[in-house]
């Protein structure tokens, strides 16, 4: 069965600095990845996908993630965080017809 | 850009009730997924479905049913609402055949039964 990890509820960091949020993730075959962002009282929006290729995949609003095989893991990062980043994020595997895995969420929170 | 419309942001039914959550997406997407969000249990998949007329059953079912008639609108029934049944429920679509797709979600439905 497939599955994604979130291994932390919430992270914080001052504006300014790099963010990461941690996923991990155990699928069978090749992977295909997803991060998402959701905002208070809305649907979650598409950031980012790996499908193959560079391990090193950039998104909207200035995220990326690196893909990383032997950890199976996919991080989501950004060089510099905003306050307006402040958000839930959902790391994502895609299964088959479509479906996803979703992780839990992670609350970003991002302080002046 | 998709556009995935959820008919209600708010709504409140009472115990008992049947509720019609209704969902349309206008880019001519296969695939269609209800979930329900809730406080610390992330998103759990109700119902999905990847053609007109066709639906699976996800991890929670039980206490839903739903309806594709047409490929753009996929719609959630509460056959007889509880106040378990209280949560934020999210519509979703992607693009068939491919497992490279992303979902892509409304802004959700807030019900609460009373």
């Amino acid at each position: 069965a497939q599955s994604v990890a979130q291994p932390e509820d919430q992270v914080n960091v001052a504006e300014g600095n790099p963010l990461t949020v941690k996923c991990t993730y155990s699928v069978s075959g090749n992977p295909y990845l997803f991060w998402y962002v959701q905002y208070p009282n809305r649907g979650l929006q598409f950031l980012l996908k790996y499908i193959t290729g560079d391990n090193l995949v950039k998104g909207s609003y200035g995220f990326e993630a690196e893909f990383n095989k032997s950890q199976t893991s996919f991080h989501l990062k950004k060089p510099s965080a905003l306050v307006s980043d402040s958000a839930l994020y959902f790391c994502a595997a895609n299964t088959n017809a479509g479906k996803s895995t979703f992780g839990d969420g992670t609350t970003l929170t991002v302080k002046p | 850009d998709v556009k995935v419309t959820q008919s209600s942001r708010y709504l409140v039914k009472r115990t008992g009730e049947k509720v019609f959550l209704e969902c349309v997406q206008d880019m001519d997407h296969e695939n269609m997924f209800w979930y329900r969000q809730d406080p610390g249990l992330g998103l759990r998949l109700i119902y999905f479905s990847y053609d007109v007329k066709m639906k699976e059953k996800g991890d929670i079912p039980e206490g839903y049913s739903v309806s594709r008639e047409k490929k753009e609108r996929f719609s959630l029934i509460l056959e007889s609402a509880s106040t378990n049944q209280t949560s934020m429920y999210l519509c979703a679509s992607s693009g068939g055949g491919f497992d490279n797709q992303p979902q892509h979600f409304g802004d959700g439905t807030r019900l609460s039964i009373l």
